[in-house]
């Protein structure tokens, strides 16, 4: 079965600093991998996915996420904080075959400070 | 922009009740979600559907739970008797394309409280 791990339950940033969230893999088969954010009572709104095209993948809000196999990550980053950036960001892992279901990793709360 | 649109925003029930959350997916898609998130722990999965009926549907998702397409727009969950544990948020999704690489665009969800 296919899963996501999301190392650090939260992670507090200063604002202007890099923004760096964790992802690790576990797959059998090539993953197809999405980064969602959620802000405070709202739904969750794709970032990034990543499906084979390129390593590097670029999304919205400046943030990018990089594939690499040999350590199974996808982990999120971005150059410089906002304070608006203050959300719970999601990796989730698309099931092959079915109904394409996501599985979601436990979320990483990012707190920006002053 | 397109958007999947949910009611109500919050429903309070009595233990035992039935419970109807609707949602209205992006209008071409094709593929449809349910999801559950209960406070402070992570998305869950309950169930997809395609072509008027349930292509995969998780451990969660027993008797006590069903999903209709009435009509050309809605996309109900219902939960016949409901328990204290059922208190979630419940995320509607709707993709349009089969593969596994599509984005599923997600609702504001639904908040459920079960007294």
């Amino acid at each position: 079965a296919q899963s996501v791990t999301q190392l650090g339950s939260h992670v507090s940033v200063s604002e202007g600093a890099l923004v760096l969230l964790r992802c690790n893999y576990s797959s059998s088969v090539p993953p197809y991998l999405f980064w969602y954010v959620q802000y405070p009572n709202q739904g969750l709104q794709l970032l990034l996915k990543y499906t084979s095209a390129a390593t590097l993948v670029k999304g919205i809000n400046g943030f990018e996420a990089e594939f690499k196999k040999s350590e199974t990550s996808f982990h999120l980053t971005k150059p410089s904080a906002h304070m608006s950036d203050a959300a719970e960001y999601f990796c989730a892992v698309s099931t092959t075959g079915g109904g394409n279901k996501l599985t979601f990793g436990t979320g990483t709360q990012l707190k920006v400070e002053l | 922009e397109p958007e999947v649109t949910q009611t109500p925003s919050h429903q309070v029930t009595q233990m035992g009740q039935e419970v109807i959350l609707r949602c209205v997916p992006i209008s071409n898609h094709l593929y449809f979600y349910w999801y559950r998130q209960i406070l402070g722990q992570k998305v869950e999965f309950l169930v997809s559907f395609y072509n008027n009926e349930i292509s995969e549907k998780s451990e969660i998702f027993d008797d006590q739970f069903s999903v209709e397409r009435p009509d050309g727009s809605n996309f109900t969950l219902k939960i016949r008797s409901t328990k204290l544990e059922d208190s979630a948020m419940y995320f509607c999704a709707s993709k349009s394309d089969r593969g596994s690489t599509d984005t599923q665009y997600f609702g504001p969800g639904t908040r459920l409280t079960v007294l």
